[in-house]
C-alpha cells in the first residue's frame, strides 16, 4: 500500500519569500512517480511537476522545483520567488509502477496562503 | 485540443435522487479515472476504467456507485439513492495509457446533496 503524507495543513508566506512544502512517502514498490498538484479556490487540479523514482536529477518547472530525497522518502515541492497568485491548496500524490494503472495517492494538502 | 471535460459543473440533487456525472477525456485518451474529495480532505481514487472495461474499482463503494466508459460517448459515474454523505467534487482524469505519462484532470463536478 501506499501512502502519502503532508504535515502542514497550512502556511503563510510572504510575497517574493522561496516557500518549501513538505511532502514524505511510503511504498514497497521500487518505481514509482511523484506528483503536485495545485489546487485555486476554483477548484480545478493543475498538474505543477513530475519526478520519477529512477531520475537522477530534481525536477525543475519555471518557478518549481521538487527536492527529491529517495533515502529518505520525502519529495518536497520548492516554489521560489512567490506571488500572491501562489495562494491555493497543494497536493502531493504518488503513483505506483503499474503500468497502465496511473492511479493516484493523494496527500492531505497544504494550504498556501502568500502575504502581500 | 480540448482538455477533459466533465459536465456538469455543479449538481444539486435530493436525498433518494440519483446523479449522473459525466467525463469525455483528452482526444485520444482512452484511460479514465474518477476520484472523489470530500471537503478539506485529498483526492480518494474511486475507479479506472478503459473503454468499455472496468480495470481496478478498488475505491468504488460497494453499493449505489456504479462507473461506465462505453465505447461512444463519455464515461458516466452514476450515484444511486444520493445521501448528504455523497456530497462531494468528484473529479475525473484521462491519460493516454502510456508509460511515465501523467493523467489529466477535468475540473470536477461538485455534487450537493439536500
Amino acid at each position: 500500500a501506499q501512502k502519502i503524507t503532508q504535515t502542514q495543513p497550512g502556511m503563510f508566506v510572504q510575497e517574493k519569500e522561496a516557500v518549501t512544502l513538505d511532502c514524505t512517502y511510503d511504498t514497497s514498490d521500487p518505481s514509482y512517480g511523484l506528483f503536485w498538484y495545485k489546487q485555486p479556490s476554483s477548484g480545478e487540479m493543475i498538474f505543477l511537476i513530475y519526478q520519477g523514482s529512477y531520475d537522477q536529477q530534481n525536477a525543475t518547472e519555471g518557478r518549481y522545483s521538487l527536492n527529491f530525497q529517495k533515502a529518505r522518502k520525502s519529495a518536497n515541492l520548492v516554489i521560489s520567488a512567490s506571488q500572491l497568485g501562489d495562494s491555493a491548496m497543494y497536493f502531493c500524490a504518488m503513483r505506483a509502477a503499474d503500468f497502465g494503472n496511473e492511479k493516484l495517492t493523494f496527500g492531505t494538502g497544504t494550504r498556501l496562503t502568500i502575504i502581500p | 485540443n480540448a482538455g477533459v471535460m466533465q459536465n456538469p459543473r455543479h449538481l444539486v440533487r435530493r436525498r433518494g435522487q440519483e446523479a449522473r456525472l459525466r467525463c469525455s477525456p483528452m482526444k485520444g485518451h482512452s484511460h479514465v479515472y474518477w476520484y472523489r474529495q470530500l471537503p478539506e480532505e485529498g483526492l480518494k481514487f474511486m475507479v479506472y476504467l478503459q473503454k468499455e472495461n472496468i480495470i481496478d474499482e478498488s475505491g468504488m463503494p460497494k453499493e449505489r456507485f456504479s462507473a461506465e466508459f462505453p465505447k461512444e460517448g463519455p464515461s458516466i459515474l452514476r450515484i444511486q439513492q444520493v445521501v448528504r454523505g455523497d456530497s462531494a467534487a468528484y473529479f475525473c482524469a484521462s491519460s493516454p495509457g502510456l508509460e511515465n505519462t501523467e493523467a489529466f484532470f477535468g475540473q470536477g463536478t461538485r455534487l450537493t446533496v439536500v
